[in-house]
């Protein structure tokens, strides 16, 4: 799986857009990139996924440039409780099953 | 839908004794994963299984094992308990057939003294 390179940690006020970029150098033609949430003790949540040019939806959206090597999970206008970890994972599905590789993920902190 | 059920949610062990979690993962799910989550290494996957065979497999020593059964539910077991076993044990399921798009129990907290 491609190493992925996310800083360790950013802060943020509420109302305003975070922007969290991600390193993928090694990215492979079938790697997709994809983004979790983790809330303290709790289990990690599925953010968003994509492999090319934007994808948005209700909570985020993900720009991937055309070499993808990098990504960027944007998160508009957030609120305290979108204070939480957030891990940025690169590898492709496949029909041999799942073995998700986290890194150290990026420690979101929103003030108020 | 009910999401991925974990049990029990908190542990206190001894070293040296073994341990079971259960997980029961969304209905119709028939892949279950494994992790284990510490402050030092972080997120670290255990294993997979699916269809009640172990298809991956994380670099754990042998002590940890797992199993599922005809009903997807899966059990993790840890024998001759370490005190840096203790961790969260986070349970996922999906669908299965090669999907990034897991579903994440709560986790049990174990804790070995």
């Amino acid at each position: 799986l491609a190493k992925t390179t996310q800083p360790i940690s950013m802060d943020s006020y509420e109302g305003q857009e975070v922007n969290i970029t991600c390193s993928h150098n090694n990215i492979a033609t079938n790697d997709y990139i994809t983004w979790y949430q983790q809330f303290p003790s709790q289990g990690p949540r599925f953010i968003i996924q994509g492999y090319k040019t934007k994808v948005t939806n209700e909570v985020a959206s993900l720009f991937i440039p055309a070499d993808r090597k990098s990504s960027t999970l944007s998160l508009p206008r957030v609120s305290l409780s979108d204070t939480a970890v957030y891990y940025c994972l690169v590898g492709a599905p496949t029909a041999a099953g799942n073995k998700l590789t986290f890194g150290g993920g990026t420690r979101v902190l929103v003030k108020p | 839908k009910a999401g991925v059920t974990q049990t029990p949610r908190y542990l206190i062990k001894t070293r040296g004794q073994q341990v079971t979690l259960s997980c029961s993962p969304i209905s119709g799910h028939r892949s279950v994963s494994w992790y284990q989550q510490t402050p030092g290494q972080g997120l670290q996957f255990l294993f997979e299984y699916f269809s009640e065979t172990q298809r991956n497999k994380g670099n754990f020593p042998g002590r940890f094992s797992g199993r599922q059964f005809s009903n997807s539910r899966s059990e993790m077991n840890v024998s001759t308990l370490e005190l840096g076993d203790s961790a969260l044990y986070l349970c996922a399921s999906s669908l299965g057939g090669g999907q990034y798009e897991q579903y994440f129990g709560p986790g049990t907290r174990l804790t070995v003294t």
